[in-house]
């Protein structure tokens, strides 16, 4: 099983849609995780840690499922300039104990009008 | 204000030639990181630096010489690169290593002829 999974997409929706993304981790120990957004030859953005609790910052809201080991992203009222790849983090344990965080290969989303 | 600058934002160089990479921030973050990012592929950790001291070599070629002078300041020296070494270069800084969000300066594109 791969460190982080994600569905690569992309997913086309509408301006306006509610969109979801998921993604699954192997290590049950992570304690760390995190959705970025990356456009087109540009840098990573961090978008929100993901609590326990689960998370909400306007129109975007994180969640985190221990037992089942994955996390999602809800975008709500899709704005064109969302539009980009949304890359899943999760930090991991190595064998030699140190710790690094992992990215998922991402998931692309394209907001059409 | 949560700024990573990198210098240059493009690189050319020859595979005999040696060059070097810099990356600063004024977070007062403790940990700094390089990244390698292929085109339509996730970020791939290179090196971690803790407290301006190496803590991870994720097996780079030692083409690649990381070097962390201050707090504020790393740096990749480049020498006797293979075109295959062409990619973004991020750098990324957290408050400290792992568990903490990072922060993405804007990469250098680097292209090996």
């Amino acid at each position: 099983r791969k460190e982080v999974e994600q569905d690569p997409g992309p997913f086309n929706v509408p301006e306006g849609a509610t969109v979801a993304f998921n993604c699954t981790y192997s290590n049950s120990a992570s304690q760390s995780f995190f959705w970025y957004r990356q456009d087109c030859r540009k840098e990573p953005k961090l978008l929100m840690s993901v609590y326990s609790s689960g998370n909400e910052d306007g129109r975007f809201t994180a969640q985190l499922n221990r037992a089942s080991q994955y996390i999602s992203l809800l975008i709500r009222d899709s704005k064109l300039s969302d539009s980009a790849t949304y890359l899943c983090v999760v930090n991991t344990i190595t064998q030699g104990g140190s710790e690094k965080l992992v990215f998922g290969k991402g998931t692309k989303l394209a907001v059409n009008p | 204000d949560t700024e990573v600058t990198q210098t240059p934002k493009h690189l050319v160089m020859g595979m005999t030639n040696k060059k070097s990479l810099k990356c600063e921030q004024h977070m007062g973050h403790r940990a700094m990181y390089w990244y390698k990012q292929k085109a339509k592929k996730p970020p791939e950790l290179m090196f971690v630096y803790s407290y301006e001291k190496l803590s991870i070599n994720e097996s780079v070629p030692s083409r690649f010489s990381p070097e962390c002078p201050n707090s504020s300041l790393l740096n990749l020296h480049l020498h006797a690169l293979q075109p295959e070494d062409s990619a973004l270069y991020l750098c990324a800084s957290s408050q400290e290593w792992t568990r903490y969000e990072q922060y993405f300066g804007p990469g250098t594109r680097l292209t090996v002829t």
